[in-house]
């Protein structure tokens, strides 16, 4: 399967506990997202890479909340400290960005879905 | 800021009728549309996008959207609907401008009844 992993797809935590995700893209894609998804609502927006660095955060994503994309390829998202309301469903998707103008669309992973108790 | 609004949480239609899924958004300037759609326990399928040119963009499995620029609207359609079409449809938008994040709507929940 050469689209876009995500790993674990669930985690169930107790709250204050620390939890990691990682997300493997489509190989050739530069720029890889997170989303996070909860019940009823559509993907929100929670930060971006372009390559390794990180060019965006969303104010959703709180100092509890870092995301690292090392070598380019794979991401990480480590929650800390975690609390009920950071149950949801995390998406990481990724794109191929050629040039400024052209843009293609986002490729999604199958989430991983966590549940803080 | 951009958003997206889906007016409707479900649609029921029968099978062989035509879908539509109503789409507004609000952005400056032009915007790029995506509409996917997302099956129990699944990620998030590309559906179909609307860049620039026609109005009228064919995507996957049959489905089509206009883009209509006066009514900040990108409906989606099929012209017949099968019971596999029974799934959580979403619309995004995101700006022109070099942020690259999509904005969704709530979804809508499409149920075809055989």
């Amino acid at each position: 399967d050469t689209g876009v992993s995500q790993d674990p797809r669930h985690k169930i935590t107790k709250r204050g506990q620390n939890v990691t995700f990682r997300c493997d893209p489509i190989s050739e894609h530069n720029r890889l997202y997170w989303y996070r998804q909860t019940l009823g609502q559509g993907p929100e927006f929670l930060t971006y890479f372009q390559n390794e660095a990180q060019l965006e955060k969303s104010r959703l994503l709180s100092d509890r909340f870092s995301a690292e994309r090392p070598k380019g390829s794979f991401s990480t998202l480590e929650i800390q400290r975690t609390e009920q309301g950071d149950s949801a469903m995390y998406l990481c998707a990724s794109s191929l960005g050629l040039r400024e103008g052209i843009y293609n669309e986002q490729f999604f992973g199958p989430g991983t879905r966590l549940t803080v108790l | 800021a951009q958003s997206v609004a889906q007016p409707e949480d479900q649609v029921n239609v029968a099978e062989g009728n035509p879908l539509t899924v109503k789409c507004t958004y609000s952005v400056s300037g032009n915007p790029y549309l995506f509409w996917y759609v997302q099956y129990p326990n699944r990620g998030l399928q590309f559906l179909l996008k609307y860049i620039t040119g026609d109005n009228l963009v064919k995507g996957s499995y049959g489905f089509e959207a206009e883009f209509n620029k006066s009514q900040t609207s990108f409906h989606l359609k099929k012209p017949s609907a099968l019971v596999s079409d029974s799934a959580l449809y979403f619309c995004a938008v995101r700006g022109r401008s070099n942020d690259y994040k999509l904005s969704f709507g709530a979804g809508t929940t499409v149920t075809v009844r055989a």
